[in-house]
């Protein structure tokens, strides 16, 4: 299976601040990989699929990149209701989907 | 208002099965993949496996082949997930979640609730 490495895996910063998570496949998986933000109690929500693709209604701060093997999820300015656990996955085969480990972005 | 709707909470005894549904809203399952993923207490999002309504096919992880079984109803709106033999490692919230193959590569743009299942003696 393919394996996707998170960093880090722990963050915090301000509201107003440019936060990069990074996630690393252990294979080429070009551009099928998408973005998820889980809130406390409540199931995952798409931020962003093939690798760069903003989802209908997610704001604009919100931004992807990378293919191949490595990727980011950009958030250009926090706000107070992004504070959340992030997770990349991917979906180069439907048949074995994986997530990375997580990120909590916490408020400093 | 288009969304998936699951079972409520359960609570099982080891070596029991649980049997968990995931309804279509506002849509059909038609030209769509439903996956399944779960997440135990304070751990990550870990996936379970995929049903193709339309023709029932499955594919399952090697971690749950022979314990897990998706099916489909002939109304294309809903879905069911039975896991056998439960361990109280089994013990997490299960969500079902559309796969959008056509245009979003593969991405789960919309996700059940989710359901708790308990297992315990």
């Amino acid at each position: 299976d393919i394996q996707l490495t998170q960093s880090p895996s722990f963050l915090s910063a301000s509201v107003g601040d440019r936060v990069t998570i990074t996630c690393r496949a252990s294979q080429a998986i070009s551009n099928y990989l998408a973005w998820y933000q889980q809130q406390p109690g409540t199931a995952p929500k798409l931020l962003i699929y093939a690798a760069s693709t903003l989802e209908s209604g997610v704001p604009s701060r919100f931004s992807g990149s990378g293919s191949g093997t490595e990727f980011t999820l950009t958030i250009s300015s926090l706000q107070p209701e992004d504070f959340a656990t992030y997770y990349c996955q991917q979906l180069n085969s439907v048949g074995t989907i994986t997530f990375g480990q997580g990120t909590r972005l916490d408020i400093k | 208002q288009v969304q998936l709707v699951q079972s409520g909470a359960e609570v099982k005894k080891p070596g029991a099965s649980v049997e968990v549904s995931c309804r279509a809203s506002g849509l059909t399952f038609n030209f769509y993949y439903v996956h399944w993923v779960r997440q135990a207490p304070g751990q990550g999002l870990e996936w379970m496996g995929i049903i193709n309504p339309r023709g029932g096919s499955t594919t399952y992880a090697q971690k749950f082949q022979g314990r897990v079984t998706m099916t489909g109803d002939t109304s294309m709106t809903t879905v069911h997930m039975e896991l056998s033999n439960l361990r109280s490692d089994d013990t997490a919230v299960y969500y079902c979640a559309r796969g959008e193959w056509e245009f979003k590569a593969n991405a789960f743009d919309i996700w059940g609730q989710g359901t708790a299942v308990i297992v315990s003696s």
